[in-house]
């Protein structure tokens, strides 16, 4: 079983709705967890970490977390076409402070 | 500030060759990583430097593998007898510490083995 899980897409949305990715994890001691987007060609770049169950926002942005669940997923509101990139979850296992380990990423692409 | 940059932004080798390729973390940054992305996967763990010393580098793949830090800013990742199979980009990523929550990644490398 893979540690971090997230559906490839490609998931498609209307610009103005709401794009939600999901992403489930495999080791229950995870502590943190974040969002980097990927724009093609170009690096990881950090958007959103959360820490504690709930849900954190930060602008359009909304990160939810249930870690009974093992879930995490990140909410974009009002979706723009500059949205549209791969979106990676990455996890800190329990046994590590330091290691991400990411998912495959979920592309999305917000169709004008 | 400026962010973590890496040099060469490409790199073309032939089979068996060796390669280096150079991260430049950002400024006051302590803890550096290495990860490698593959086409349609996310970034893997590759090693993890706290100041000068690898504290893990079990991601490595195999020998052929080796990564320095001499004086713990800038960090080399050295590839011998490069293979095919290590096409791929090549990410470098710092953070104020090991436990800080953020990891900064630079451009990266793209590495094609031909």
């Amino acid at each position: 079983q893979k540690e971090v899980e997230q559906n490839s897409g490609p998931l498609s949305v209307p610009e103005g709705a709401i794009a939600s990715l999901n992403c489930t994890y495999s080791d229950r001691g995870s502590q943190s967890f974040f969002w980097y987007r990927q724009y093609s060609g170009k690096s990881p770049e950090l958007i959103m970490s959360i820490y504690s169950n709930g849900d954190k926002e930060d602008g359009r942005f909304t990160a939810q977390l249930n870690k009974a669940s093992q879930y995490v997923s990140l909410l974009i509101r009002d979706s723009q076409p500059s949205d549209s990139a791969t979106y990676l979850c990455a996890v800190k296992s329990g046994g590590s402070n330091y290691k991400l380990t990411f998912g495959k990423g979920t592309l999305l692409t917000v169709n004008p | 500030g400026a962010g973590v940059s890496q040099t060469p932004s490409n790199k073309v080798t032939e089979k068996g060759k060796y390669v280096e390729l150079r991260c430049d973390p950002i400024s006051g940054h302590t803890a550096l990583y290495w990860y490698r992305q593959s086409l349609g996967q996310g970034p893997e763990f590759l090693i993890y430097f706290q100041g000068t010393g690898a504290a893990d580098d079990s991601g490595l793949p195999n020998d052929r593998f080796f990564a320095v830090r001499p004086e713990g800013s800038v960090s080399t990742l050295k590839i011998q007898r490069t293979e095919r199979g290590d096409s791929a980009v090549y990410l470098c990523a710092s953070s104020l510490e090991a436990s800080a929550r953020a990891q900064y990644f630079g451009p990266g490398t793209r590495l094609t083995v031909l």
